[in-house]
């Protein structure tokens, strides 16, 4: 059974970075895209971003300039840091993998993680 | 970015009820709309692929439709697991975006 599991602090200080690492457990990390999406207090779901086991990332427009996805296939492992975060970046912060029907992967998420809190506050 | 808008935003009903739940693109997505059902505190729950394929162990009350801009997700007779959130999402392009979400409320 795959399972994923989000970990990291639960409290960012406002211009600090906040770091989140999602570990899968089931499955090889190789061959899916992982995605970082954020669920906001006012529960709306956004998408963070994505990236391939072989390296490749995509990420929001809006939060480009702050955002990093990494993965570490040794450990089995994804990450996510933000930079220079405000209160507007505190959410619920899920990590999932996309799906793979009849041979081909895609980056929209099938299974998703329990999701870890992320308060922005000094 | 694509927009998606959800309506209702919430909704109020009974078990055994027949729901409909839509979602509008802003630009033509083909059928590249998911469904997703989430109860507070869990993982989002993967319902419908592709706007009209149940995922894998997704009970058969659910069903979804459309294509183009105009999508629906019906569930044919609610019972009490399903009185939770519901949100759509597009995957024709990136940024992959959400609808609002709709929440469903026993009446």
């Amino acid at each position: 059974q795959v399972q994923l599991q989000e970990s990291g602090p639960g409290l960012v200080k406002p211009s600090e970075t906040l770091s989140l690492t999602c570990t899968v457990s089931g499955a090889s990390i190789r061959n899916f895209y992982w995605s970082w999406i954020r669920l906001t207090p006012g529960k709306a779901l956004e998408w963070v971003g994505y990236v391939h086991h072989s390296g490749i990332t995509n990420y929001k427009p809006s939060l480009k300039s702050r955002v990093t996805i990494l993965v570490d296939t040794s450990r089995n492992q994804f990450s996510l840091k933000l930079t220079s975060v405000t209160k507007a970046d505190t959410a619920v912060y899920y990590c999932a993998r996309g799906m793979c029907r009849d041979n081909k992967c895609y980056f929209e998420p099938d299974l998703w993680g329990p999701g870890t809190l992320v308060s922005v506050s000094s | 970015d694509i927009q998606l808008t959800q309506s209702p935003s919430s909704l109020s009903a009974s078990v055994g009820d027949r729901v409909t739940i839509t979602c509008r693109a802003s630009h033509n997505i083909e059928k590249y709309l998911n469904w997703y059902q989430h109860k507070p505190g869990k993982a989002p729950n993967l319902l419908m692929y592709g706007a009209s394929s149940l995922q894998s162990g997704v009970p058969s009350r659910f069903s979804g439709g459309g294509s183009g801009t105009e999508f629906t997700l019906t569930i044919s007779s609610l019972q009490p697991e399903d009185f939770v959130t519901y949100y759509c999402q597009q995957s024709h392009s990136t940024p992959l975006t959400f609808g609002g979400g709709t929440r469903v409320e026993i009446k």
